[in-house]
């Protein structure tokens, strides 16, 4: 069964470098998103890409965060300079069409010193 | 602001029995309510997904209720197993914007021998 891929597992970084987060979605998906979990809290929307352009945003995606599909595969979110806030689990996730369900990738544990 | 609200918090049954776990929501305009399984450090997975016009869905073990007139659902399972214990997440989600997701704290669900 296809499923979200995401890489690294676990990334730890020092306060003020960048990171990127790689995800690999479902192949025939068009919908794309990024969420993250601070530890012990809810899942919180970051943001949503359709069509090579971002959808909607949340306001924690600020002027630091950036999404990107290089090619056909991949869907990236890079934090430019990390703060300790940052510290999070982030999961993408994907969906065929606005009908269907999303689909979530095991995630990634930010780990930001 | 949209919000989703779970209780209880957490809970802990023993293998075999059953549980309710409820949810209420302040999502407008409504889309439709899921209830995703989360087991920890690792993505959701969705365990049933309901409209407004349905209000009830099961998925094996799991029967969810949907009330949109109140704004609440509630989760049933029932002959709970021990690989039942995870945290169980209402997510609601709202018309447009490419289907953003409300999610809800969770119930910490913890099933003992």
């Amino acid at each position: 069964e296809p499923e979200v891929t995401q890489t690294p597992s676990h990334q730890v970084t020092q306060m003020g470098q960048e990171v990127i987060l790689r995800c690999v979605p479902i192949s025939n998906h068009l919908y794309f998103y990024w969420y993250r979990q601070i530890l012990g809290q809810k899942v919180e929307f970051l943001v949503s890409f359709y069509n090579n352009e971002i959808s909607e945003k949340s306001e924690i995606f600020d002027d630091q965060f950036s999404v990107e599909r290089p090619d056909g595969s991949n869907f990236t979110l890079k934090i430019r300079s990390t703060k300790l806030e940052d510290s999070a689990m982030y999961f993408c996730a994907s969906r065929m069409t606005e009908v269907y369900e999303q689909y979530f990738g095991p995630g990634t544990r930010l780990t930001v010193t | 602001k949209n919000q989703v609200e779970q209780s209880p918090q957490s809970l802990i049954i023993l293998e075999g029995k059953n549980c309710t776990l409820q949810c209420n929501y302040t999502v407008s305009p409504f889309s439709n309510l899921r209830w995703y399984k989360q087991d920890t450090g690792r993505g959701p997975v969705s365990l049933t997904i309901m409209t407004f016009s349905e209000n009830t869905k099961s998925n094996g073990r799991y029967t969810a209720t949907l009330d949109a007139d109140t704004k609440q659902s509630s989760l049933h399972i029932t002959a709970s197993q021990l690989s039942d214990s995870a945290s169980y997440i209402c997510v609601v989600s709202a018309k447009g914007g490419g289907n953003k997701l409300t999610f809800g704290t969770g119930t910490q669900l913890k099933v003992e021998l």
